[in-house]
């Protein structure tokens, strides 16, 4: 079946580092992958998404390339801020499972100014 | 503004007394679900729903219910909580229009079952 996962945390860096958080899949078809972000205390937002082999998604500063030879949707950015301390879940979506959410574990990201 | 609802935010209740959290999206969307998260668990979806009437269960339904009568509304009922049903619980919604399955969700209710 499919699956999604992704380095463990808590991952922590200083401000205006380079990051890198891992996510490896495994689908049977050809699925649509995410990322989201969880800030303390709240909810689940889409932080970026590509939907097909080669996209790069992008917001925030963080970026993602679905590379389908890798099964890899590593997030990526340039210089982190402490703002950018949170949780972040890789995710993917395949209509061969009824376009069910399948979510990594999550990876903390603390960011120490 | 869209968005997802959930109430209440937070509760405390004891074992075996029934209780509903609300969920309510205002994006007309077909796809409404619920997750717990536990820590070093990530995310398990309970239960989700396709449309109005239709629903169906995530990797853990146990000990939970759900009805969606409306398209608008997604309760989650717990018919006797139990200690080991303490968590966080989040409700998501989102269209399937394009196959993507961008998911929006609610700040996330804080359960406590003593």
């Amino acid at each position: 079946g499919n699956s999604v996962t992704q380095m463990e945390g808590p991952v922590t860096l200083s401000e205006e580092a380079f990051l890198t958080i891992n996510c490896t899949y495994t689908a049977t078809g050809y699925p649509s992958l995410f990322w989201y972000v969880q800030y303390p205390g709240e909810g689940l937002q889409l932080l970026l998404k590509a939907t097909k082999a080669d996209d790069k998604g992008s917001n925030k500063g963080f970026e993602a390339t679905y590379r389908k030879e890798t099964t890899s949707f590593h997030l990526e950015k340039g210089s982190v801020q402490v703002s950018d301390s949170a949780v972040y879940f890789c995710a993917l979506s395949d209509r061969n499972s009824n376009y069910q959410l399948i979510w990594g574990a999550g990876t903390k990201l603390i960011i120490k100014p | 503004e869209a968005q997802v609802t959930q109430n209440p935010r937070y509760l405390i209740t004891v074992t075996g007394k029934k209780l509903t959290v609300t969920c309510s999206q205002n994006m007309n969307h077909e796809y409404m679900s619920w997750y717990r998260q536990d820590p070093g668990l990530g995310l398990r979806q309970i239960y989700y729903s396709m449309n109005v009437e239709v629903t169906d269960k995530g990797d853990v339904p146990e000990g939970y219910k759900v009805s969606r009568k409306e398209k608008r509304n997604f309760p989650l009922i717990l018919e006797s909580p139990s200690p080991n049903q303490t968590s966080l619980y989040f409700c998501a919604s989102s269209t399937l229009t394009g196959g993507k399955n961008i998911q929006y969700f609610g700040a996330g209710t804080r359960l406590s079952v003593l």
